[in-house]
């Protein structure tokens, strides 16, 4: 079974700054990485895959990239509605998908 | 407009069972894999078990594998969990979700349903 890591556990941003989400994998997934956002009592929300594709609907605000086994999500100004957790998932080596512990984006 | 609307949760003592619903709209159902996800109560997400569109096959995390089984009844675009021998580590809230194509990341997530299993 493939681990995935995430770093931080949480990362304390101010609106309108830059951050950078860090997601590892235990071995190669190749591109096979989704990125998802969730909100306290909602569902999550696909808003990356194949790494670096964003999914329909999400703003360009939001970037992904890596390969192999080292991946970033990163979100260029932060804006007040995207103060969440965000978790990666491979889709590689399955099954079992995995997905990371999650990070949380909370205000500073 | 894809939905996808979770039923069934509540609260089983353990070692009893539960069967969970998933009622899809606004795509054709038979097209596409679907996933059962859970999040235990402060957790992470746990995959849980996938089956392909046409239901030929399915698949299940380690953690569930003899007790649950996934199926789907296309006529009635819903996808089911039977849920049996449940433990107090099954409690969670369990998403469904429909699959991209050929690729098992999940494009939509209905609300979820909270099983509770508790005596």
């Amino acid at each position: 079974e493939i681990v995935m890591t995430q770093s931080p556990a949480t990362l304390s941003v101010s609106p309108g700054e830059r951050t950078t989400l860090s997601c590892r994998a235990s071995q190669s997934v190749s591109s096979n990485l989704a990125w998802y956002q969730q909100k306290p009592g909602q569902a999550p929300r696909l808003l990356i895959y194949g790494a670096s594709t964003r999914a329909t609907g999400i703003p360009a605000r939001f970037s992904g990239s890596g390969s192999g086994t080292e991946f970033t999500l990163t979100i260029s100004s932060l804006q007040s509605e995207d103060f969440a957790v965000y978790y990666c998932q491979q889709y590689n080596n399955w099954p079992p998908s995995t997905f990371g512990p999650g990070t949380k984006v909370d205000i500073k | 407009e894809v939905q996808v609307l979770e039923s069934g949760g509540g609260l089983v003592q353990p070692g009893g069972s539960l069967r969970l619903s998933c009622a899809a709209s606004g795509f054709t159902f038979s097209s596409y894999a679907m996933s059962w996800v859970r999040q235990a109560p402060g957790k992470g997400l746990e995959w849980v078990s996938a089956i392909t569109g046409s239901g030929g096959s399915t698949f299940y995390a380690d953690s569930v594998k003899g007790r649950f089984t996934i199926s789907r009844d296309s006529s009635k675009n819903t996808l089911y969990l039977q849920m049996n021998s449940l433990r107090a580590e099954d409690t969670a809230v369990y998403y469904c979700a429909k699959c991209h194509t050929g690729s098992y990341y999940m494009t939509y997530w209905g609300q979820g349903t909270l099983v509770t299993v508790s005596s």
